[in-house]
Formats: C-alpha cells, structure tokens, sequence
C-alpha cells in the first residue's frame, strides 16, 4: 500500500499571495497526481507529475497558476500561484497503489481571502 | 477526453433499502472503474473497484457492474446503513496516451434514514 502525507491540512492566505502544499509517499511511485475539489463538487485533476520530466497539465490549468515540482519518486509539491478567492479549493493528491487502486492525500483546504 | 456521467446526484433511502448508482462513460479505451466514499471533510476512500476484463465484483454489502458494451458501469449497495450516508464517486481510468489518469463523475449524495 502508499500512505501520503499531505501538508498543510488547511491555510488561510491573503490574495496575491502563493502557497506550496507538499505530498509525501512512503514509497516510489511513477506518476503523482494534483486533483481540486471546490465546494460541493467532484474532483478535477490538475495534472500529473512524472519524476524527471514537466508536469502534464489539464485543459484550463496552465503551469504559471499551479507549478509543480516532483524531484524524485516519493514527493511532489504543487503550488498556488497569485491567489483569487476562486481558487479557495480543496487541493489533493494522489498515486496509484497497485492493486490497491488509487489513494489520497488527505487534502489541503484553502481559503483564500 | 474521457467525459464520466454520474446520477443520480441525490439518493435518499430507508434504513435496509437497496441503493444504485449509475455511471456512463465516453472512452472505449478505459480499462479501470473504481468507487470512492468520500465523508464530509475527509478524503476519498476507495470502496470497490472493477477492471474492464470482469463484469461484476461483490465485496459483502457492496457491488459493482460493468457493461462494457453499453459503457456503463453501476455500484449496488445493500442492507444499507446510515453509516453508508455520504458522497459516493465514480470514476473511469484513461487507457492510451492519457493512461493513468482518473476522470470522476459528479458524485452522488446518498443518505441513509434510520
């Protein structure tokens, strides 16, 4: 199995401003993913980090708002770039755990004010 | 890309009912269909999952369909259980180029009266 670990838990931050979440894996994994989760809805993939090479970003989300580092096969960070109220989200992560499917961290709740 | 459609969006039933969730999807090439719990404010949990090469798996109260053909997939749950209330999701994983990632659908609210 992977257990994540995802930090901050939850923030509280001025407009214009950026913040870094980070995702820990207890193990290697190829792929990590970025997901948001606003208010009441489902879950949006932002992107997919593979270790070594650009991050692959989804349709309306580009690299300037959400950068994302992946320096090897146990972490990945994702950062908010020049905060709106609208990017007040839920922000998570998540890697394939083999047979065991796909986990989650548990999720960074933002609010942006 | 893959499009996942979930319904019903909201779900009430008695304590003992039967509960069904249906979901569609658009790419043939999806091989993986797993079924998340999510409880308000935590994370997704996975419940149960089915691959494109089975049609149905059973995990005690819970089950899960998959027509390949149709495109459409449904999770069953039984003898529910008001712990059962929360939001459910499909979801549906690309094959091809796009392999990996999970499209989800719009997630159903099921509440469960005692």
């Amino acid at each position: 199995s992977a257990v994540i670990s995802q930090k901050p838990s939850r923030d509280i931050c001025q407009r214009g401003t950026s913040l870094t979440i980070q995702c820990q894996v207890d193990s290697q994994v190829t792929m990590m993913f970025w997901y948001r989760q606003q208010p009441g809805q489902s879950l949006t993939l932002i992107a997919t980090a593979n270790q070594g090479s650009e991050a692959t970003y989804e349709s309306g989300f580009v690299i300037d708002k959400f950068p994302i580092s992946r320096p090897n096969l146990t972490f990945s960070t994702l950062t908010v770039s020049n905060m709106s109220p609208e990017d007040s989200s839920i922000y998570l992560c998540s890697v394939e755990a083999g047979s065991l499917g796909y986990t989650f961290g548990s999720g960074t709740r933002l609010t942006v004010v | 890309g893959e499009n996942v459609e979930q319904h019903p969006s909201t779900l009430s039933v008695q304590e003992g009912d039967s509960a069904v969730i249906k979901c569609t999807y658009s790419d043939s090439a999806s091989n993986y269909f797993p079924w998340y719990k999510q409880e308000l404010g935590k994370r997704p949990q996975l419940i149960i999952d089915i691959r494109s090469n089975v049609g149905e798996k059973k995990d005690q109260r819970i089950a899960v369909t998959l027509n390949k053909t149709a495109k459409h997939f449904s999770l069953h749950i039984t003898e529910t259980q008001p712990e059962d209330s929360a939001v459910y999701f499909c979801a549906a994983r690309a094959g091809g180029t796009s392999y990996g990632k999970l499209t989800f659908g719009q997630g159903t609210i099921l509440t469960v009266h005692p």
